[in-house]
């Protein structure tokens, strides 16, 4: 298992600001994920972080918006910038088990921007 | 490609009623079912996994959902319904690499007292 240490566990931002979240895991992982979890809807993948590479982002998500850091194999960072209203959200961190294992997740992180 | 639909986004039981939530999956591949419960300001937590073994699943606080291949369904139950147990559920499927889960809507369940 991984235990997941994600902050803050919450902000209320002004709009046109930005918002960098923290995921730290106790164990090295090769792949972090990040969701999106908007009021009263499922998850939604934003990008894969790989240690040593560029995000990949999922259609829809873009770099400039949403840039990710994974300088090493335990933490990694998501920042939200220019924020919006419509940014207004929880945001989780995960990681994968392993091949056919279940994905651990962060308590995330509830966005409001104002 | 992996997907979960899970119907009825909303559920309402009695309390010590038979807890019902429905998933149903799509997979190219022999899916990894999960089934996650997401309480209130907190993250995921799981209840239960399907790994390609034993069809029927127990999981955590007297959850179990059983795996059915010509019904491509994961349904999740409980006998008896605990006010604790109000809470946001998701199915999730995950490809072969378990490296990308793909997650249903969610079903929001409602215990009755």
């Amino acid at each position: 298992s991984a235990v997941i240490s994600q902050k803050p566990s919450r902000d209320i931002c002004q709009r046109g600001t930005s918002l960098t979240i923290q995921c730290q895991v106790d164990s090295q992982v090769t792949m972090m994920f990040w969701y999106r979890q908007q009021p009263g809807q499922s998850l939604t993948l934003i990008a894969t972080a790989n240690q040593g590479s560029e995000a990949t982002y999922e259609s829809g998500f873009v770099i400039d918006k949403f840039p990710i850091s994974r300088p090493n194999l335990t933490f990694s960072t998501l920042t939200v910038s220019n924020m919006s209203p419509e940014d207004s959200s929880i945001y989780l961190c995960s990681v994968a088990g392993g091949p056919h294992t279940e994905a651990f997740f962060g308590q995330g992180t509830r966005l409001t921007v104002v | 490609a992996q997907s979960v639909t899970q119907l009825g986004s909303h559920v309402s039981v009695s309390e010590g009623a038979l807890v019902l939530l429905r998933c149903n999956y799509s997979s190219s591949v022999p899916p990894y079912l999960f089934w996650y419960v997401q309480y209130p300001n907190q993250g995921l937590q799981l209840l239960l996994k399907y790994t390609s073994a034993a069809t029927l699943v127990k999981g955590i606080n007297g959850f179990e959902a059983e795996f059915k291949k010509s019904e491509t369904s994961f349904h999740l139950t409980k006998p008896s319904a605990h006010m604790s147990d109000a809470a946001e559920y998701f199915c999730a499927v995950t490809t072969n690499t378990g490296n990308q889960f793909y997650f249903g809507t969610g079903t929001s369940l409602t215990v009755i007292p």
